[in-house]
């Protein structure tokens, strides 16, 4: 089946910029999702961005697709202690099936 | 209220008990979607309305049955669950679905923590 993957755990230090990767492996994808969940509290819609785009940008977040590789990265500028949470990638193909990564874990160090 | 709404935030259940989760879209959605949410597993889908209509049961056992009274409110009854049924059950809504090659966000609610005894 498709599948979504993301690395466990991501640490930085507060003002540095954050890279959170995902790898996914339908090829008729057609959205991609970046979700953020803190402790508690459902997920909250960060940004999407569609497939024929190579690059989002919405304030400190910046979204990078390379299509043929299957990759998708968020980048947090200037990273805040608020900005601590789990992170999570989605894909459609256009449905309502969203694939989701198992998420990574932002720690921001003070 | 705004957004998407799940009552209550945390539940506690033996296996011989009967319980509902509550959720509530102030969207103007019309589409709902039950998810269960389990420590490093990625989010399942578990059933899908659209416009009332229950357009995607992803496998779930029986003991637990979704109803979907109206477009703004979603339940998910619960009966002789198990141990490993403990998880976070989230709710979400989007705009519904009407043909193929829409982008239609789903917003999610807080979650219901459920422990199973």
């Amino acid at each position: 089946g498709e599948d979504v993957e993301q690395s466990l755990f991501l640490s930085v230090r507060e003002g540095d910029s954050s890279v959170i990767n995902c790898t996914y492996t339908d090829s008729s994808s057609t959205y991609l999702y970046w979700y953020k969940q803190e402790p508690g509290a459902g997920l909250q819609l960060l940004t999407y961005i569609f497939s024929n785009m190579d690059m989002k940008q919405d304030q400190r977040l910046t979204v990078l697709l390379n299509k043929k590789d299957k990759h998708l990265s968020l980048r947090i500028a200037d990273t805040q202690t608020g900005d601590s949470a789990i992170y999570f990638c989605a894909e459609s193909s256009g449905t309502y099936k969203y694939i989701f990564g198992t998420g990574t874990r932002l720690k921001v160090l003070a | 209220e705004t957004g998407v709404t799940q009552t209550p935030r945390h539940l506690v259940m033996g296996m011989t008990n009967k319980k509902s989760l509550k959720c509530e879209q102030h969207l103007g959605h019309n589409a709902m979607y039950w998810y269960k949410q389990s420590a490093k597993k990625p989010l399942e889908l578990m059933f899908v309305y659209n416009f009332k209509e229950q357009t995607e049961n992803n496998s779930v056992p029986s003991r637990f049955s979704p109803e979907c009274p109206n477009s703004s409110h979603l339940f998910l009854h619960l009966h002789t669950l198990q141990p490993e049924d403990s998880a976070l059950y989230l709710c979400a809504s989007s705009q519904a679905w009407v043909g193929g090659g829409g982008q239609e966000t789903q917003y999610f609610g807080p979650g219901t923590r459920l422990l199973v005894l």
